[in-house]
């Protein structure tokens, strides 16, 4: 099956400090996402995008879906921000069925 | 929109004992919904795939006689974790794909997630 790897592991940020966060995927996808997950655990959708570039406020996210990468750029970053981000995808034939990244674990401090 | 809950929050048991999970779409049907487990610090992997009216279909090492599904209605999506041991213990999540608007994004909304502790 398809991998998905993200980069860094963790990263620690000053408030006010940009970040980008990096997803790598085998296997052709038709099916990117960006998620979030705050401390409580609870997923929140950030981004669909299998391609092309998309912003949200402070959130800006870009595939390259034939170099088989995402990026999401967190601006301004904010102790808000804090939690686990995960980008996952799908294959096409695979029944919408999402793979999950490893997860990039981000710490906002004041 | 795109709410999808999750009952319980959070649930204690005895080993041996059978725990029911239930998944809500709220303001949306769902023609398939998506079980997840996450243990801590890790990623979330995918056990099931459950959809309406049909039987569900496991993911590879997950015991279909241990994790029962059943998807019996459009909004309506359950888990029960039977004869549950420690090692069952962990973060369920589910999901739900949109069957209208899914055909043009096939975006998935995730519920709070289910922390089930077997003592």
């Amino acid at each position: 099956g398809i991998q998905v790897e993200q980069s860094p592991p963790d990263l620690i940020l000053q408030e006010g400090a940009n970040s980008t966060l990096r997803c790598n995927f085998s296997d052709s996808v038709n099916n990117l996402q960006w998620f979030h997950q705050n401390p409580w655990g609870q997923l929140i959708n950030l981004f669909y995008i299998p391609s092309g570039t998309k912003q949200n406020g402070r959130l800006s996210a870009t595939t390259v879906a034939t170099e088989r990468y995402s990026l999401l750029y967190i601006s301004s970053s904010q102790t808000t921000d804090s939690g686990v981000y995960f980008c996952a995808a799908t294959v096409a034939g695979t029944a919408s069925k999402l793979t999950f990244g490893t997860g990039t674990r981000l710490q906002v401090t004041l | 929109g795109a709410v999808v809950s999750q009952h319980p929050s959070r649930v204690i048991c005895k080993s041996g004992t059978s725990v029911k999970i239930e998944c809500r779409s709220l303001d949306f049907q769902a023609t398939t919904m998506f079980w997840y487990r996450q243990f801590p610090k890790q990623s979330l992997m995918l056990m099931a795939t459950s959809n309406e009216g049909s039987k569900a279909t496991y993911e590879q090492g997950v015991e279909k006689d241990k994790f029962l599904i059943n998807h019996a209605s459009l909004t309506l999506s359950t888990l029960t974790v039977t004869s549950a041991h420690p090692e069952d213990s962990s973060f369920y999540i589910c999901s739900a794909r949109d069957a209208q608007i899914g055909v043009y994004t096939d975006t998935q909304y995730f519920g709070p997630g289910t922390r089930l502790t077997v003592l």
